[in-house]
């Protein structure tokens, strides 16, 4: 089975930090994504990355930035931290091959005071 | 602009019927589409997914329709079971570059025992 590991399941922070969501995943794929989920609004892309060192922007890139340095790792980094960034994170990965579904971590529920 | 449409919000079902969630694009271009499952506090769960060459695809329980003239798809679950509560999501990919889904905002579905 596919496993996508999120580092925190929930985190806390201050308006006007930097925000690191780790995300591994073990089954050699080529593809991450992130995601944040919010009521009413389904899931959102924020960026993806085909690649290493490879990134691009997804729906809502704004106020966020990526790094794909191994193959297995992606992080969303927040570059300073807004209120209207408390959301839940997904991280997902899934083959190079088309048509294949995106697997899953289990989230991370970021709360910004 | 939304291109993946889930217009039910919530759907309440007794255990042992037939639950009916339906989806609707706008995007001719996709050719590949899945369905989600997802439990509070946990990731999206895969669940099962159809190619735009086909227009049933079934698994146990769960059988996916593709109405590509009307741009509509829908899951059906036979029978339904309380455990089968979450909330459930399509998704929609044109099958290029890294995949990338469109996600619905979701149906949450709710079967009573």
């Amino acid at each position: 089975d596919v496993k996508v590991t999120q580092s925190s399941r929930y985190l806390v922070k201050r308006t006007g930090e930097k925000v690191f969501l780790e995300c591994v995943q073990d089954m050699d794929h080529e593809n991450m994504f992130w995601y944040r989920q919010d009521p009413g609004l389904g899931l959102r892309l924020i960026y993806f990355s085909y690649d290493v060192k490879m990134k691009e922007k997804g729906d809502i890139p704004e106020g966020y930035s990526v790094s794909r340095e191994k193959k297995e790792r992606f992080s969303l980094i927040l570059e300073s931290a807004s209120t209207n960034q408390t959301s839940m994170y997904l991280c997902a990965s899934s083959s190079g091959t088309k048509n294949q579904p995106q697997h899953f971590g289990d989230g991370t529920r970021l709360s910004i005071l | 602009d939304q291109q993946v449409k889930q217009n039910s919000p919530s759907l309440s079902v007794q255990e042992g019927r037939i639950s009916i969630l339906n989806c609707d694009y706008t995007n001719s271009m996709f050719d590949y589409f899945l369905w989600y499952k997802k439990y509070p506090a946990e990731g999206p769960t895969f669940l099962i997914s159809i190619s735009s060459i086909k227009d049933k695809n079934e698994d146990g329980r769960f059988t996916v329709f593709l109405n590509k003239s009307a741009k509509h798809l829908s899951l059906h679950i036979v029978p339904s079971q309380p455990g089968d509560s979450a909330v459930y999501f399509c998704a929609a990919s044109a099958g290029a570059g890294a995949n990338n889904l469109f996600f619905g905002t979701g149906t949450r579905l709710t079967v009573i025992p």
